[in-house]
């Protein structure tokens, strides 16, 4: 979906190394995810945003931290990169009266 | 864990057959919701339906919701080779806050 884009779509980086994940969306929605996807399986929850002031955890949030620097942008990074973070990563949008979410076309990471 | 596990994990069917999926729940829902995956890509929202609604249409989608037995199942009929995709169902409860919970997925292979 253009109306949310991530970047990069793709990035390969070391063990050890902080990388961003970044998230931008033209839609005009308040609420904002950050999901992780390993092979077979389905999303499950990194962090959630419902606001520029509203950081939350998901089911996942460890070795990730989160930055919402505006309604449009929620980036997502990885402090410390490892191996087992290696994943597809989706960034989602969803907004007002909508209870359905909007997903990015994804970033795939590979930490070796 | 996962809310919602989905039944088959995957289903090979010939062009025009009927392509049922299937999607239990562990907790009370505001909606349950079906997305679509295609490989290595962002997911599509397709249907939304209700914890007070028992089935709902869009265009060869039709869904079934049977909150008692907490289970859904999404059948796609008359099936094109281009509905070969990944399919996930995404619970939204009331004590989730906008959150969903996404199932494992049923990989659908329509063979032309």
């Amino acid at each position: 979906d253009a109306d949310v884009t991530q970047t990069p779509r793709n990035r390969i980086t070391k063990t050890g190394k902080r990388i961003m994940l970044e998230c931008s969306q033209t839609k005009g929605h308040d609420r904002m995810y950050w999901y992780r996807q390993d092979p077979g399986l389905g999303l499950r929850l990194i962090y959630y945003s419902f606001d520029v002031k509203d950081i939350n955890k998901g089911e996942i949030s460890d070795g990730y931290s989160v930055s919402r620097q505006a309604q449009a942008k929620f980036s997502l990074s990885l402090e410390s990169a490892i191996p087992n973070q290696t994943a597809l990563y989706f960034c989602a949008t969803s907004g007002g009266t909508q209870e359905t979410q909007y997903f990015g076309p994804g970033t795939r990471l590979l930490v070796l | 864990s996962q809310q919602g596990e989905e039944d088959p994990q995957a289903l090979s069917i010939q062009e025009g057959e009927n392509a049922t999926m299937n999607c239990s729940y562990k907790t009370s829902i505001n909606n349950l919701q079906w997305y679509r995956q295609n490989s290595g890509r962002g997911l599509v929202h397709l249907i939304l339906i209700r914890s007070n609604e028992r089935e709902k249409h869009s265009g060869r989608l039709r869904v079934t919701l049977d909150t008692s037995k907490k289970s859904s199942s999404l059948l796609i009929t008359a099936s094109r080779a281009a509905d070969t995709a990944s399919y996930f169902c995404a619970t939204d409860a009331p004590t989730s806050g906008s959150r969903l919970t996404f199932g494992e997925g049923t990989q659908l292979t329509v063979n032309p």
